[in-house]
């Protein structure tokens, strides 16, 4: 039972490339989350999808993309990546109803 | 939204101390965690804690939803403890959820 998986662990990008950060569970949950994680600061909700099939905007959506592939893999796009997208980016995931979020071990981005 | 507040943002203790680290936030929630997120950047689960008490090892939370804040304690500080230690709220409707993070609290145990 791995738990969250996130791939790749480090990325370097120059400006206006794309690229797509991959996060899978094994847990069967129902809900997934992207967030990003500035220096010096709490994460913040990219996106997120309570169930297959939907996925909501979150706090700081402008330049991502996500899709649902399915209950187990939930992906995030970087279209154009720009040198504000620099973070950590954190997925989650969670059953549904009320209970804790697990996180994966985070993907660090720098783009140049 | 709901906003979150951490305090003190920076602890340094000497090993062995105890430590009392504070979480206020603005709103009814019905979600509340504590995180660990250790020196490479791992973030650990402490506790899921809407209201109550709960204690795991020396490691103790108390959340008074009515009061709207949630307190961690932490005794016998060991140098494993160091990092920084997050509250995350969320209030839960139709299993949508978005967890709001405070800024954290950066602690520091001293050997």
């Amino acid at each position: 039972n791995a738990g969250v998986t996130q791939t790749p662990k480090f990325q370097v990008l120059k400006t206006g490339q794309s690229m797509t950060l991959q996060c899978a569970q094994d847990m069967n949950h129902n809900s997934m989350y992207w967030y990003r994680q500035d220096p010096g600061m709490g994460l913040r909700l990219i996106y997120y999808s309570a169930s297959e099939g939907t996925t909501d905007k979150g706090e700081v959506p402008n330049g991502y993309n996500v899709s649902r592939l399915n209950k187990r893999e939930f992906s995030l796009r970087l279209e154009s990546a720009a040198p504000s997208q620099t973070s950590v980016y954190f997925c989650a995931s969670r059953t549904g109803g009320v209970g804790t979020q697990y996180f994966g071990p985070g993907t660090r981005l720098l783009v140049l | 939204g709901i906003q979150v507040e951490q305090s003190p943002p920076d602890l340094i203790l000497q090993e062995g101390a105890n430590s009392t680290l504070r979480c206020n936030f603005s709103d009814s929630v019905n979600n509340l965690q504590w995180f660990h997120q250790n020196p490479w950047g791992q973030l650990i689960n402490l506790f899921y804690i809407p209201s109550g008490t709960k204690q795991n090892g020396r490691l103790s939370a108390t959340t008074v939803a009515t009061e709207r804040y949630s307190l961690l304690y932490i005794s016998s500080s060991q140098t494993t403890d160091s990092g920084v230690y997050f509250c995350a709220v969320a209030l839960t409707n139709f299993g949508n959820e978005k967890l709001t993070f405070g800024t954290g609290t950066r602690l520091t145990i001293i050997p």
